[in-house]
Formats: C-alpha cells, structure tokens, sequence
C-alpha cells in the first residue's frame, strides 16, 4: 500500500499567518493527490484536487502544489474558520489511502 | 444539488452483522462510484471500497475483505455497506462518497457493544 506521511500531526498559528501542511507518498501517485478539511462532528470536505485545483466554493487563500513526492496544502492569510483537521488521500492507486491528519489550531 | 443522505446511528452486539445505508439525489447514481470510508473515534479516515451502481462492479482494500460488502439499488438510488462478524475495532463512523470525493454524506455511527 501507498503511505502518506503527514506532517506536521498539529499546528499552531496565529490568525494572518501563511501555514503549510505536507504530504510525502511512499511511491509515485503523480498529481492524483486530494486535500480534505475535517471539522468536529462534520464530514471531510474537499478543498483540493489534482494536486492543484481548487474545489469549486473554495476560499483562493488556499492551494496546493507538488514537488516531486512532497504535496503540499497552503493557507495563505489563516483565518478563524479554517481550524479543522487537514487529510490528504492519494488517489492513483488501491487501496485509496489517507495520510494521518493534521490538527490546525489557533495560538 | 447532490446530497448523500446515510442512515441513522446503529447499535450491534459484538458478532452480529449491520447493514447502513446512503440515499443519494441531484445526480445520476449510476454514472459515479460511490465510496465508503471508516472514521474510528478521534482517528483518522480509511478506504473501504467503492462500488460503481450502473453494473455493481466493486473494488475493496484487502482489509476489510470479508468484512464488508457494497451493494447498490438503482432503483432507489441507494448504496448500502453491510458489514459482518462485528467486534469493537468496527465502533466507528462511515461516510460515503462520490467518485471524486467531492461529497461525502454525513456519517453513520456504529457502535459494537454487548
């Protein structure tokens, strides 16, 4: 199976800040990478795919880029709603997989 | 608009079997895969399988072979998952998805428990 490595599992900002969440693939996933946003009590939603493209309703301070088997979620300007927990999955190959999570806070 | 609506909380002995249910509307249910992914307590997401409703064609992670099973009925534009010979590591939330993952159903929480 494909492991995402996430890091980091959390993080701190301040509101304003630039954070960034990555993704290491163990193999080749090409772009076939999605990032989701995970809410308490809510279901993951997609904020990313393709690597790069954003979801449609998607805030533009968030995107997505790739260097070689590094993906990376980025939060430009860090506001209040976007406390959540962070998932990648990739989607190149089966089992689909998940990496671990990223729990964003407020400092 | 597309809405995944799954059925309510179970409550299972440990053993038995349950089967959840995911009501979709607003897009064609045959033309799309539909996911299901387990969400343990205070842990992260894992992929079952998927299903594709116009011919049944499923695929599922090895893991969960002989636990759970994806049917469709195009009928009722509904997906199910029954999942069988529960214990406590199968206390957990499922969602369904579509094929891209672009939305997801608001969970259904199984807990195993005599």
């Amino acid at each position: 199976d494909i492991q995402m490595t996430q890091s980091p599992s959390s993080l701190s900002a301040s509101l304003g800040d630039r954070v960034t969440i990555t993704c290491r693939a163990s193999q080749d996933i090409g772009n076939y990478l999605s990032w989701f946003q995970q809410k308490p009590g809510k279901s993951p939603r997609l904020m990313i795919y393709g690597a790069t493209n954003l979801e449609d309703g998607v805030p533009s301070r968030f995107s997505g880029s790739r260097s070689g088997s590094d993906y990376s979620l980025t939060i430009s300007s860090l506001e209040s709603e976007d406390t959540a927990i962070y998932y990648c999955l990739q989607y190149d190959k089966y089992p689909r997989t998940f990496g671990g999570g990223t729990k964003l806070e407020l400092k | 608009q597309v809405q995944l609506q799954q059925s309510g909380a179970e409550l299972v002995k440990p053993g038995s079997s349950v089967k959840i249910s995911c009501k979709a509307s607003g897009y064609t249910f045959t033309s799309y895969d539909m996911h299901w992914i387990k969400q343990q307590p205070g842990n992260g997401l894992e992929w079952i399988g998927w299903i594709y409703p116009g011919n049944g064609n499923t695929k599922y992670n090895q893991k969960f072979n002989g636990k759970a099973t994806l049917t469709a009925d195009k009928s009722s534009s509904t997906a199910y998952m029954q999942l069988s010979s529960l214990t406590s590591e199968d206390s957990a939330v499922y969602f369904c998805a579509t094929g891209s993952f672009d939305y997801w159903g608001q969970g259904v929480m199984v807990t195993v428990s005599s």
